[in-house]
């Protein structure tokens, strides 16, 4: 069965600070990965996606994050944070066959940003 | 704008009560989902529908049912057997070809009087 880990529960990074929010899988063939973003009360925004080919994936907001496979993992970064990236950031593994389009998620990092 | 709808944002259910959660898309998406989501858990998949009159079983449905009789609606039900269904709830849909991302309702927060 497919699952997502991501190890860290609450980061806090202070404003212009890097970012890096990590994600690891397990899944028996090629993952269909995914990472979005959860403002308190709303519901889930997709950030980007990876599907194939270039392992570098680029998304909204200045976000992008990095398949590697060898370490089953696809951590999301971005160079500078701003105060309205404060959020809940979940990572997703789709499924195919006859699941063929689940998501399984992960337990969801919470960001707070310091001024 | 296309989009999904979830209503209400919130809902009391008392005790023995059965309630129903509405979501209707015009993303002309032919999946559907319920989600659950607890704090510290992440999202929990109660049903799934990939195509009308027809869904199948997530990994929590017991207390929980559905209906698709329509390709833009997929009701859930939560039932009283449903021991704690205190919990935020919150409705996507895919198209299906490709694992195409699931776009997201804005959620509906149950609470039991």
């Amino acid at each position: 069965a497919q699952s997502v880990t991501q190890p860290d529960i609450h980061i806090t990074v202070s404003e212009g600070a890097s970012l890096e929010l990590r994600c690891n899988y397990s899944y028996g063939a090629t993952p269909y990965l995914f990472w979005y973003v959860q403002s308190p009360g709303q519901g889930l925004q997709l950030l980007l996606k990876y599907f194939s080919g270039d392992t570098l994936v680029q998304g909204i907001k200045g976000f992008e994050a990095e398949f590697k496979r060898s370490q089953s993992s696809f951590n999301l970064r971005k160079p500078s944070v701003h105060w309205s990236d404060a959020a809940e950031y979940f990572c997703a593994v789709g499924s195919g066959g006859t699941s063929y389009g689940k998501l399984t998620f992960g337990q969801g990092t919470i960001l707070t940003v310091h001024p | 704008d296309g989009g999904i709808t979830q209503s209400p944002k919130y809902l009391f259910r008392k005790e023995g009560q059965n309630v129903t959660l509405s979501c209707e898309q015009n993303l002309n998406h032919d999946a559907m989902y319920w989600y659950r989501q607890d704090p510290g858990q992440g999202l929990r998949l109660i049903y799934y529908s990939q195509i009308v009159n027809d869904f199948q079983k997530g990994d929590i449905a017991e207390g929980y049912s559905v209906s698709r009789e329509k390709k833009e609606s997929f009701p859930l039900t939560v039932t009283s057997a449903q021991k704690n269904p205190t919990a935020f709830y919150l409705c996507a849909s895919s198209i299906i070809a490709g694992n195409q991302p699931q776009h997201f309702g804005d959620g509906t927060r149950l609470s039991i009087l």
